[in-house]
């Protein structure tokens, strides 16, 4: 089992424009996150999924969509990418019952 | 509110020497505790949850009610232990789903 993947691992972009951050798992776990981790403000929720077809808002969801098209994949877009969105972006994934979160190995993102 | 706190930004010890990383609670329900550990450059991973009551890589974890407390203990700190800690606490959400609030983190520096 690969657990959780995140593409790519690195990525510079310039304001204003747009990228596609790629989630995907292998255990066929229904519930799916994206966090953001920031120097001295630790993990944010950004968007959620509890199922296929589903999203919700986290904690700092403005700047970003989502999708949950299939099972095992989780999207996260920026459609105008800002100074502020450079962080190291994680994924992680878990099942119904067992709270325990799985996490991929985080996509480094800087926007200058 | 539902809130983690995790006093210490930054703790130092040397090899051998007891760690103690504090970690404090907020929550008017029953809590469900947990640590992740993150090493350096590695995805974050769930170290010790409360209700298994068990011990990995040495360290525990004993949910004290009453002091609102979830601390993590090693007797004896290696220098492989130095890496980030997040406390986290598993909280009801909306639509009967249940999230994570997580502390800022600890960073634990273990010293030869």
């Amino acid at each position: 089992n690969a657990g959780v993947t995140q593409t790519p691992k690195f990525r510079v972009l310039k304001t204003g424009q747009s990228m596609t951050l790629l989630c995907a798992q292998d255990m066929n776990h229904e519930y799916m996150y994206w966090y953001r981790q920031d120097p001295g403000m630790g993990l944010r929720l950004i968007h959620y999924s509890v199922g296929e077809g589903t999203t919700a808002k986290g904690e700092v969801p403005d700047g970003y969509n989502v999708s949950r098209l299939k099972k095992q994949n989780f999207l996260l877009g920026l459609e105008s990418a800002a100074p502020s969105q450079t962080s190291v972006y994680f994924c992680a994934s878990r099942d119904r019952v067992v709270y325990e979160q799985y996490f991929g190995p985080g996509t480094r993102l800087t926007v200058t | 509110a539902q809130r983690v706190t995790q006093p210490e930004k930054l703790l130092s010890v040397f090899k051998g020497a007891p760690v103690e990383l504090k970690c404090n609670y907020s929550y008017s329900g029953s809590p469900e505790l947990f640590w992740y550990v993150q090493y350096s450059r590695q995805r974050l991973q769930l170290l010790l949850r409360h209700i298994s009551r068990e011990s990995i890589k040495g360290f525990t974890a004993d949910l004290n009610k009453g002091e609102t407390s979830f601390h993590l203990k090693k007797p004896f700190a290696q220098e492989e232990d130095s890496a980030m800690y997040y406390c986290a606490l598993s909280a009801p959400n909306a639509g009967n789903n249940r999230k994570l609030i997580w502390g800022l983190g600890t960073s634990l520096a273990v010293n030869p």
